[in-house]
């Protein structure tokens, strides 16, 4: 069984403060690693992904995350954030070896990053 | 292209009642999930097809849920005898290889 850890319920800062977002996730198998972000009145939409390669993946709105397999994380960053980037983020995983095309994700419980002016 | 659509937005039943939620897939995607959401937490998967089979139904809490997607694009989930526990927001989404989800608006299902 999977599970993903998103430490910080909420997350306040001020516009054009850097900011992170903390997952953290529990696997026996390798997984694929997601953002997801949840603007106000709108649905999920994917940031940015890991599945191979370079442990440094970026978005085009300035985001990045870091795989660390370690330490089992897959914190979200952003050295800049603007009032627009408030939203719900969602941290996700899925099993590699799914057998097929059934790649289900496991959420975290979300953080809410709110930017202030 | 048009993107996921779900339908009703919104929907209030009282408890006992059925209710049917609909999907509308991208054209093309052949991979569809449904998730439920309860307030505060992420999304829980619920089932996945592939084309017209539903090929995992693990997620399904109990035998009042159920999905179909007779013709592999559109898909319904229904909840017989609702209750009040029922009560989330469901969310659909769809992709051709899987890796990467669209999600629709999601319906908001609340049981009186």
């Amino acid at each position: 069984a999977q599970s993903v850890t998103q430490l910080d319920s909420q997350v306040p800062v001020f516009e054009e403060a850097p900011v992170e977002l903390r997952c953290n996730y529990s696997s026996s198998v390798s997984v694929y690693l997601f953002w997801y972000v949840q603007y106000p009145n709108q649905g999920l939409q994917l940031l940015l992904k890991y599945l191979s390669g370079s442990t440094l993946v970026e978005s085009i709105n300035g985001f990045e995350a870091e795989f660390n397999k370690s330490q089992t994380s897959f914190h979200l960053r952003k050295p800049s954030v603007h009032i627009s980037d408030t939203a719900e983020y969602f941290c996700a995983v899925s099993d590699q070896r799914s057998g097929g095309s059934n790649y289900k994700l496991t959420f975290g419980k979300g953080t809410l990053l709110t930017v202030n002016p | 292209g048009a993107g996921v659509s779900q339908s009703p937005r919104y929907k209030v039943t009282k408890r006992g009642q059925d209710v049917a939620l609909r999907c509308d897939p991208i054209s093309g995607h052949v991979s569809l999930y449904w998730y439920r959401q309860a307030l505060g937490q992420g999304p829980e998967f619920l089932t996945y097809f592939n084309y017209e089979a539903q090929q995992d139904k693990s997620g399904l809490p109990n035998d009042r849920f159920s999905a179909e997607r007779p013709e592999g694009s559109i898909s319904t989930l229904t909840i017989q005898r609702t209750e009040q526990r029922d009560s989330a927001m469901y969310r659909c989404a769809s992709s051709t290889t899987g890796l990467e989800q669209f999600f629709g608006p999601g319906t908001r299902l609340t049981v009186l």
